[in-house]
């Protein structure tokens, strides 16, 4: 247990559905980054949030948003869900990035 | 950013030394060093991390020249459980932002 919860570990939708990913950060984490990783591609940055506040964006579509909460656990939003938007999506926390990221073991999305 | 280079893929023999090296050409000078391991469908785990010169912990080690401009990553008598991708990348003291994983090097460790 990395000590970062995501929830649910898998999800199976219909296109054109709205989704909401969940991450707690590890106790202490101020920082939560989301990932996504389609089959047999890289880790795709797509926002970070620091204590509640949006400190940058990836290459984030616009039918996705996401937001950190007073209690630091985050969640990550996805409409208009399309086939191409299955992937596995993580989420990581930090202190600092110098002393690494601690990753969740992700959320499989499904889009039928 | 820094932008790193790493062989696509390795193939190694159990019990052997791997070594996998990353280029960083226009690393930033806050910048530190760190290695990712990531096993099929679970997140990435953080492996090790350096600055300059040598790292060693109970998994790895890493070795940095004085230029900083690459990185090698010493897996010592490697097993079949650690056929995975590994990434390297950099970040800075106080977190990057839009830190961005590359496509990684799949290590095969063969029997």
């Amino acid at each position: 247990d990395s000590g970062v919860t995501q929830t649910p570990k898998h999800l199976i939708t219909a296109t054109g559905q709205r989704v909401t990913l969940r991450c707690s950060p590890r106790s202490g984490d101020l920082s939560v980054y989301w990932y996504q990783q389609s089959l047999d591609q890289g880790l795709q940055f797509l926002i970070h949030y620091y204590n509640g506040e949006e400190r940058a964006k990836g290459n984030i579509l616009e039918r996705f948003s996401a937001q950190q909460f007073p209690d630091l656990h985050s969640e990550l939003n996805l409409s208009s869900l399309e086939l191409g938007d299955s992937a596995l999506y993580f989420c990581a926390s930090s202190v600092e990035g110098r002393y690494g990221y601690t990753f969740g073991s992700g959320t499989r999305l499904t889009v039928v | 950013l820094a932008k790193t280079t790493q062989p696509i893929s390795m193939d190694s023999y159990e019990g052997q030394e791997v070594n996998i090296t990353c280029s960083h050409n226009n690393i930033a000078t806050n910048d530190y060093i760190t290695w990712y391991q990531q096993f099929p469908s679970q997140g990435p785990r953080f492996i090790i991390q350096g600055y300059k010169t040598k790292v060693t912990n109970e998994v790895a080690s890493l070795f940095i020249p004085a230029d900083r401009k690459s990185s090698t990553l010493s897996l010592p008598r490697v097993s079949l459980s650690d056929t995975a991708v590994y990434y390297c990348l950099g970040s800075s003291n106080f977190g990057n932002e839009k830190l961005t994983f590359g496509t990684g090097t799949r290590l095969t460790i063969i029997p």
